[in-house]
């Protein structure tokens, strides 16, 4: 059964990038791997997906400032969004599309 | 962009209750919903998928049905550990979509 971790920062300031990793237990071949997060007490927002080629699709609301990149050698995909303001702030979430999940990280954006 | 709606946003109900969650796209999506269990704290967990297969270890008092824009999530007899909020999340296209959850109450 493959299983994901986020890695990363838990505070980042305002206006400055927010940075994940997700690293993969098995092979990150085939399959779409993907970003969702979560603000506090609100809803799912899936944010977009990256193959092991490097296609990618984001969520046309937040596409002006989101980077998903992959690392095939190391079994890691990423995640960076720029420009962050506190409506950042959540958990986020990486999961194979379909499943499973990561257990999720919450980064905060604050001074 | 599909939109998925959910209703109730909230529920309240007893041990031993059958409960059922409604879910509707804007659009056909087939069979392509999968519906998910969250916990406080933690990460959604895959109940159903293509809309009525259950996944592996999940109990079989939950049941999905429905087809096309609308569908359903049963428990049949609620246990004091199937509370939290409710998901369901089209899969038929891209961007994947969510609907704003259901929050059961015991």
């Amino acid at each position: 059964q493959v299983q994901l971790q986020e890695s990363g920062p838990g505070l980042v300031k305002p206006s400055e990038t927010l940075s994940l990793t997700c690293s993969v237990s098995g092979s990150i071949n085939y399959y779409y791997w993907t970003w969702i997060r979560q603000p506090p007490g609100k809803g799912l927002e899936w944010i977009g997906y990256i193959t092991d080629s490097g296609r990618t699709s984001y969520i046309s609301s937040l596409k002006s400032r989101v980077t998903m990149s992959v690392d095939t050698s190391k079994n890691q995909f990423s995640l960076k969004l720029n420009s962050v303001t506190a409506a950042d702030t959540a958990v986020y979430y990486c999961a194979r599309d379909g499943g499973p999940w990561g257990q999720g990280i919450l980064v905060t954006v604050s001074s | 962009d599909i939109q998925m709606t959910q209703s109730p946003s909230s529920l309240s109900a007893s041990v031993g209750d059958r409960v059922t969650f409604t879910c509707r796209a804007s659009q056909n999506i087939n069979i392509y919903l999968n519906w998910y269990h969250q916990k406080p704290g933690k990460a959604p967990k895959l109940l159903i998928f293509s809309a009525s297969s259950l996944q592996s270890g999940v109990p079989s008092r939950f049941s999905g049905s429905g087809s096309g824009t609308e569908f359903t999530l049963t428990i049949s007899s609620l246990l004091p550990e199937d509370f939290g909020t409710y998901y369901c999340q089209q899969n038929y296209n891209f961007p994947r979509s969510f609907g704003q959850g259901t929050k059961l109450e015991i």
